[in-house]
């Protein structure tokens, strides 16, 4: 079974720390993307990567930044954890052609 | 930025009846998608209609696109308990992948 996995499903972090978010797929899919998703707004994007080491921001990267390193791995950082950063973030992957997304099952992240 | 607009914002029937949500968009699309989320977890793709198709189905699922009115209709029939859930339609632009989703529709069910 096809599977993104994201590391952790529930994380507590306090202001201003330093934040990993990790997301793994197995379906070697070229394309990756990270969410959040609050009550009322819907789904955000916060950055994408069509390729490895390849980056682009979405509608709403401030406060973050994201690693490609390989195929596989797309990381979301928060590089000083504030309390508006408090969301589920949601990871997703699929390959070039519109195929439909698989998501992970979500990180849902306090900071306090 | 929001493109998909589903209407209604929740709706709640009985099992046996038949669920239709409504999404409209604004700009031209490539394709349209439906996705379910359970309550606390990651969305789980149901079904990609192309913008030269009309309608698609799926199991229980069918689904309309009308780009002339730029929108679309989810049908779910002989609606179960366990199809309680939201539900978000997502957009394709005509170039790339990057999906924009819409605020969702939260169904319920009721046994």
């Amino acid at each position: 079974d096809v599977k993104v996995t994201q590391s952790s499903r529930y994380l507590v972090k306090r202001t201003g720390e330093k934040v990993f978010l990790e997301c793994v797929q197995d379906m070697d899919h070229e394309n990756m993307f990270w969410y959040r998703q609050d009550p009322g707004l819907g789904l955000r994007l916060i950055y994408f990567s069509y390729d490895v080491k390849m980056k682009e921001k979405g509608d709403i990267p401030e406060g973050y930044s994201v690693s490609r390193e390989k195929k596989e791995r797309f990381s979301l950082i928060l590089e000083s954890a504030s309390t508006n950063q408090t969301s589920m973030y949601l990871c997703a992957s699929d390959r070039t052609g519109n195929y439909g997304y698989t998501f992970g099952s979500g990180t849902r992240l306090t900071v306090v | 930025s929001q493109q998909g607009e589903e209407d209604p914002q929740a709706l709640s029937i009985q099992e046996g009846e038949n669920a239709t949500m409504n999404c409209s968009y604004k700009t031209s699309i490539n394709n349209l998608q439906w996705y379910r989320q359970n309550s606390g977890r990651g969305l789980v793709h149901l079904i990609l209609i192309r913008s030269n198709e009309r309608e698609k189905h799926s199991g229980r699922l069918r689904v309309t696109l009308d780009t002339s009115k730029k929108s679309s209709s989810l049908l779910i029939t002989a609606s179960r308990a366990a199809d309680t859930a939201s539900y978000f339609c997502a957009t394709g632009p005509p170039y790339g992948n990057k999906l924009v989703f819409g605020a969702g529709t939260i169904l319920r069910v009721k046994s």
